[in-house]
C-alpha cells in the first residue's frame, strides 16, 4: 500500500519568516495531494491541494509544489503569522482513500 | 457553510460497553470515511463508503467494530465491546465523490475506562 513520509515532525519559525514542510510518497499511481491544518482540539481542515497534472499551486500565503518524478511534494507558507501555528498533515491518494503523513507541528514565534 | 456533523462530541464509557458514534455528511456528498486519531498512530482510516456501499473496512478490528450507512444522511460507527485501547478521537469525513476532496467533522473524543 501507499506510504507517506513527512518531515520535519516539528518546526519553529519567527513570525514573518517562511516555513517549508516536505512529504514523499511511494505509490506512483497517486495523483491527488492535499494538505490539512489541524489546530489543537479541532478538526483537520483542507487548506490546499494539488493534482498530478500541475507542478505548483498558490493561494495567498500558501503554496504547494509537486515533483512526480521524485515522488515528493512540499507546503510553503510565507510571511508566517502566530495563527499559522498548528499541526499540518500531508496526504496522497490514487483513489478515494487518503494516506496521511504523521504530521508537522508548526510553531510561529511572535 | 455546509459542514460534517458528528455526535456525541465526547463520550466516556466503561470497558465492555457498546459505543455508537454518528455522522451526518455534507448534503450531496456520496463518499463517507471514518478515521481514528491517536498520538501514536496518527490518522488511520477505519472504513469508507461510496453511495452508502462499504468499499473498504480493512482498517477496522472486525470482531468489535462495525460501520454502516442506514441512509444517505447518516453514517454510524459502533464498538462492541469497547476496550481502553479504543480511546481516541474518531473523525468522520465526507467528499463529493467526483473528486478526492474530504471534509472532516469535529470528531468524537472517546475515553474507555
Amino acid at each position: 500500500g501507499e506510504n507517506v513520509e513527512q518531515h520535519p515532525s516539528t518546526l519553529s519559525v519567527q513570525e514573518g519568516d517562511s516555513a517549508v514542510i516536505k512529504c514523499t510518497y511511494s505509490d506512483s499511481a497517486s495523483n491527488y495531494f492535499p494538505w490539512y491544518k489541524q489546530e489543537l482540539g479541532k478538526r483537520p481542515q483542507l487548506i490546499i491541494d494539488i493534482r498530478s497534472n500541475v507542478g505548483e499551486k498558490k493561494d495567498q500565503r500558501i503554496a504547494v509544489t509537486l515533483n512526480k518524478t521524485a515522488k515528493h511534494f512540499s507546503l510553503h507558507i510565507t510571511e508566517t503569522q502566530p495563527e499559522d501555528s498548528a499541526v499540518y498533515f500531508c496526504a496522497s491518494a490514487g483513489s478515494y482513500q487518503l494516506t496521511f503523513g504523521k504530521g508537522t507541528k508548526l510553531s510561529v514565534i511572535p | 457553510d455546509a459542514r460534517v456533523t458528528q455526535t456525541p462530541r465526547h463520550k466516556v464509557t466503561e470497558m465492555g460497553q457498546e459505543v455508537t458514534m454518528r455522522c451526518q455528511p455534507i448534503l450531496g456528498h456520496n463518499t463517507v470515511f471514518w478515521y481514528r486519531q491517536t498520538m501514536m498512530q496518527g490518522l488511520e482510516l477505519l472504513a469508507y463508503f461510496r453511495n452508502r456501499a462499504p468499499l473498504d473496512d480493512s482498517g477496522m478490528p472486525k470482531d468489535r467494530f462495525s460501520a454502516e450507512m442506514p441512509d444517505a444522511t447518516l453514517a454510524t460507527l459502533k464498538i462492541q465491546p469497547s476496550e481502553p485501547r479504543d480511546s481516541a478521537v474518531y473523525f468522520c469525513a465526507s467528499g463529493p465523490g467526483a473528486s478526492y476532496e474530504q471534509y472532516f467533522g469535529p470528531g468524537t473524543r472517546l475515553t474507555v475506562t
